[in-house]
């Protein structure tokens, strides 16, 4: 199973949206609508912040949504803030009990 | 708020046995709710899923994994554990434990991670 493909980076200034790509395969993310996104901030531990495609955890900022076309899955953070640099990574449920993840964006606040 | 913490060895030898542990605080991992994952992130690459564990005893791993990774549970302690053998430079990583919402298909909750370095 291969790696889910992201930009390795994009960048944004305060107040813009920017979108974050995960491009799978009909095997993964075109197939199962299990796809999450994750993010690391260095040293700390990676949080969840969309599930099931679309769906945000409790306490997790409306800023953040996802969506998904075809093969690829997409996250969206609007009205970027500072504290949103960090690196993103999106995952997808690939049947038989076992996942993948994609390769991560860095993400840069200008 | 259910917490992981991973422990283990810095700097495991090549060809050795790599073995880490999560603790986990604040939940059991006893229930039939979760799963308990292992994901690692080799230095300048992505997430990589390593496998799984449920209170039940059942484990599935990554393919490409498969032949060298165990996973283990100790449910007096409320931990589980990762070995790894015959270890390459390959193998060097942030290694992260994390719970799994399996009907979600989620790792809902992660510990902060632990840096292993296979080298002589």
């Amino acid at each position: 199973q291969s790696a889910l493909t992201q930009p390795a980076s994009v960048s944004g200034s305060p107040g813009q949206s920017i979108t974050i790509s995960c491009t799978g395969a009909n095997s993964d993310v075109g197939n199962y609508k299990f796809v999450s996104w994750y993010q690391l901030h260095p040293g700390k531990a990676p949080k969840l912040i969309i599930y099931d495609v679309t769906e945000r955890p409790s306490g997790v900022s409306n800023r953040f949504s996802g969506s998904t076309s075809g093969n690829t899955a997409s996250l969206t953070i609007s009205g970027l803030q500072a504290a949103d640099e960090a690196d993103y990574y999106c995952c997808s449920y690939v049947g038989s009990s076992t996942w993948v993840f994609g390769g991560g964006t860095k993400l840069t606040v200008l | 708020q259910v917490q992981l913490q991973e422990s283990g060895p810095g700097l495991v030898k090549p060809s050795q046995t790599l073995s880490l542990t999560c603790t986990v605080s604040s939940g059991s991992i006893s229930g039939s709710t979760y799963y308990w994952s292992w994901v690692r992130q080799p230095a300048g690459k992505g997430l990589e899923w390593i496998g799984l564990i449920h209170a039940s005893g059942s484990t599935n791993y990554a393919p490409s994994l498969k032949t060298r990774a165990t996973l283990s549970l100790d449910t007096s302690q409320n931990q589980f554990s990762l070995k790894l053998r015959s270890v390459t430079a390959a193998d060097t990583a942030l290694y992260y434990c994390a719970r799994l919402s399996f009907g979600l298909k989620t790792f809902d909750v992660w510990g902060q991670g632990t840096m292993v370095t296979v080298s002589s």
